[in-house]
């Protein structure tokens, strides 16, 4: 069966320092992977995807994600924190039926 | 472009009325998703369409609820009769492509009292 973990309900980071929200996965076939962040009172707004190729990804506002095969990962990731990242972050995986299967999601709130 | 736009942004009914949500996906998007968010179950896919056609609507919770795709611009998701339960906010997506990112409307927040 398809799914995806967010092991972390809220990740807390300082200001400036780099932050890691962890997404694991679990797919029949080929595993294409999304991250997609939510502001308040907000739809999802797609930040990055892996479909196939270099396995770090880089994406909108400075994000970049790494997928590792072999742990089954695909961990999102900024070298540096805004306070401005604050928001709800969600990892997706699309597996050969085309079902899509969302994380339940991980509050990020980067302290000033 | 407009982005997907979804009416109305908030509703508030009554239990036993009948609820219609309406969306109007991306001009040149083959398929469009329709999901529920609350704080309890998070973010839950209803049902989805590819090119028009329903294709999985195995996360529509009952028969209260209905969606339709009757042309490429516009998609409506009814419940009749609604619940208190029902309340949540409820978003619509389109997608270019198989392979491609969704792109999310603003949500409709329903309250039913």
């Amino acid at each position: 069966a398809q799914s995806v973990a967010q092991p972390e309900d809220q990740v807390n980071v300082a200001e400036g320092n780099p932050l890691t929200v962890k997404c694991t996965y679990s797919v029949s076939g080929n595993p294409y992977l999304f991250w997609y962040v939510q502001y308040p009172n907000r739809g999802l707004q797609f930040l990055l995807k892996y479909i196939t190729g270099d396995n770090l990804v880089k994406g909108s506002y400075g994000f970049e994600a790494e997928f590792n095969k072999s742990q089954t990962s695909f961990h999102l990731k900024k070298p540096s924190a805004l306070v401005s990242d604050s928001a709800l972050y969600f990892c997706a995986v699309r597996g050969r039926d085309d079902k899509i299967i969302f994380g339940k999601g991980t509050r990020l709130h980067i302290l000033p | 472009d407009a982005g997907v736009i979804q009416s109305p942004r908030h509703e508030v009914t009554e239990m036993g009325q009948e609820v219609t949500l309406r969306c109007k996906p991306i001009s040149g998007h083959n398929s469009l998703f329709w999901y529920r968010q609350t704080m309890m179950r998070g973010l839950e896919l209803l049902i989805y369409f590819n090119n028009n056609v329903p294709i999985d609507d195995s996360g529509m919770p009952e028969d209260r609820f209905s969606a339709k795709m009757p042309n490429a611009s516009f998609s409506t998701l009814k419940i009749q009769p609604s619940e208190p339960r029902d309340s949540a906010v409820y978003f619509c997506a389109s997608r270019p492509e198989v392979l491609g990112e969704q792109y999310f409307g603003p949500g409709t927040r329903l309250t039913v009292t």
